[in-house]
């Protein structure tokens, strides 16, 4: 089983629409939870952490279920701008420890 | 822009030979992490330095090598190359105890 999983896509959407990217991740331990957006040829960057609270960013909203180990992302009004790879990426402890990458989701918002 | 840099921004190499990419850290920061990102596949870690000594590594051969100088900029190398080791190399520079880790623009490497 791979450490973090998702669902490659692609995620075809109308401007507008509400989409929702899913993620699994197997270790337990994990402390730290983050989605970065990778534009094409592109180095990934932060979007939000994740935390157990759930977080709000605009348009963006990430929920982490440890039970679960389960994460998600809900883009809401998608923009053509949000046209990118989702990668969800895990942290096994909190700190400077190397981040371990799902292969991403991809969205493409059409007008 | 996060501040961090990588050289070359491509190259093309081929079978067995040897590469140097190069890796500016931002202002600040004392740990670079390399990652290689293969077409359609999420960044997979190589290894990390932190204040110029290795403080991990991923399971990568060790034809990776790495090195972080004083100024802690840092040098990834790969000898004997082979056709798989095409790919995006990403280098992510952080301050110590802090998980936000901040991504160059990557080179891009082709091995014929």
């Amino acid at each position: 089983r791979k450490e973090v999983e998702q669902d490659p896509g692609p995620f075809n959407v109308p401007e507008g629409a509400t989409v929702a990217f899913n993620c699994t991740y197997s270790n337990s331990a994990s402390q730290s939870f983050f989605w970065y957006r990778q534009d094409c040829r592109k180095e990934p960057k932060l979007l939000m952490s994740v935390y157990s609270s759930g977080n709000e960013d605009g348009r963006f909203t990430a929920q982490l279920n440890r039970a679960s180990q389960y994460i998600s992302l809900l883009i809401r009004d998608s923009k053509l701008s949000d046209s990118a790879t989702y990668l969800c990426v895990v942290n096994l402890i909190s700190g400077n420890t190397p981040l371990v990458f799902g292969k991403g989701t991809r969205l493409s918002v059409i007008a | 822009e996060t501040g961090v840099t990588q050289s070359p921004t491509h190259l093309i190499k081929t079978r067995g030979q040897q590469v140097t990419l190069r890796c500016s850290s931002q202002s600040g920061h004392n740990t670079v992490s390399w990652y290689q990102q293969a077409l359609g596949q999420g960044p997979q870690f190589i290894f990390q330095y932190y204040r110029e000594e290795e403080n991990g590594r991923g399971n990568f051969p060790p034809r990776f090598s790495g090195l972080q100088f004083p100024n802690y900029s840092s040098e990834l190398n790969v000898n004997a190359l082979e056709l798989d080791d095409s790919a995006l190399y990403l280098c992510a520079s952080s301050r110590d105890n802090q998980e936000t880790q901040y991504f160059g623009p990557g080179t891009r490497l082709l091995v014929l």
